[in-house]
């Protein structure tokens, strides 16, 4: 099992681009989540999916979309990227079984600075 | 307000030394859990511990241990004889609300580094 995926690792965007970061899991959790990772304040949760075909925002959603069109994907938009979003971004997942908070997993990654 | 205070910034120490983490947190939920994730330098979350309200029994796993108490709102993490590949950042994180919706909330993270 390759656990959480995430593409691309590495990304460099002009203010203004667009791009998708792609995360995929292989666990068939039912829950996901995107977070970003800044100096000095943890990880904030961005958007987070309960199932298939749901979104929900989170902590910091502004300048973000999100789709959760299969069960295995989750996918994360910048539709015109900010400098502010330069931020390393995580994609996590984990069991929706019982009414428990299991622990997520965490893909690797992905490094987004906007110039 | 932040839900999850991790006291210590950085911490350095030489290695054997036993280095404390101290986790504070803040809820007014009566179920809730409790998670510890550490970060090495190579940059991935991995998870160390999940607690639930409910269950105050202390921890231990080799050279790891885990002090909950609700009384004080803390959840603290020892490791015992650190080893230079304990070090890493390591954050704890507090899930809270109605279940089949629960979300993490992480502290700023702790940054451990222990010398040879």
């Amino acid at each position: 099992n390759a656990g959480v995926t995430q593409t691309p690792k590495f990304r460099v965007l002009k203010t203004g681009q667009s791009m998708t970061l792609l995360c995929a899991q292989d666990m068939n959790h039912e829950y996901m989540y995107w977070y970003r990772q800044d100096p000095g304040m943890g990880l904030r949760l961005i958007h987070y999916s309960v199932g298939e075909g749901t979104t929900a925002k989170g902590e910091v959603p502004d300048g973000y979309n999100v789709s959760r069109l299969k069960k295995q994907n989750f996918l994360l938009g910048l539709e015109s990227a900010a400098p502010s979003q330069t931020s390393v971004y995580f994609c996590a997942s984990r069991t929706g079984q019982g009414n428990i908070a299991y622990e997520q997993y965490f893909g690797p990654g992905t490094r987004l600075t906007v110039t | 307000a932040q839900k999850v205070t991790q006291v210590q910034t950085e911490i350095s120490v030489v290695e054997k030394e036993d280095v404390t983490l101290d986790c504070v947190y803040e809820t007014r939920d009566t179920t809730y859990y409790l998670f510890w994730y550490k970060q090495p330098p190579s940059g991935e979350l991995v998870f160390l511990i999940r607690r639930n309200s409910f269950d105050e029994q202390n921890e231990i796993s080799g050279r790891y241990s885990w002090n909950f108490q609700k009384s004080t709102s803390s959840f603290n993490f020892t490791i015992t004889a650190s080893q230079v590949v304990d070090s890493a950042v390591y954050f704890c994180a507090l899930s809270e609300g109605r279940p089949g919706d629960y979300k993490l909330s992480f502290g700023a993270g702790t940054t451990v580094t222990v010398r040879a």
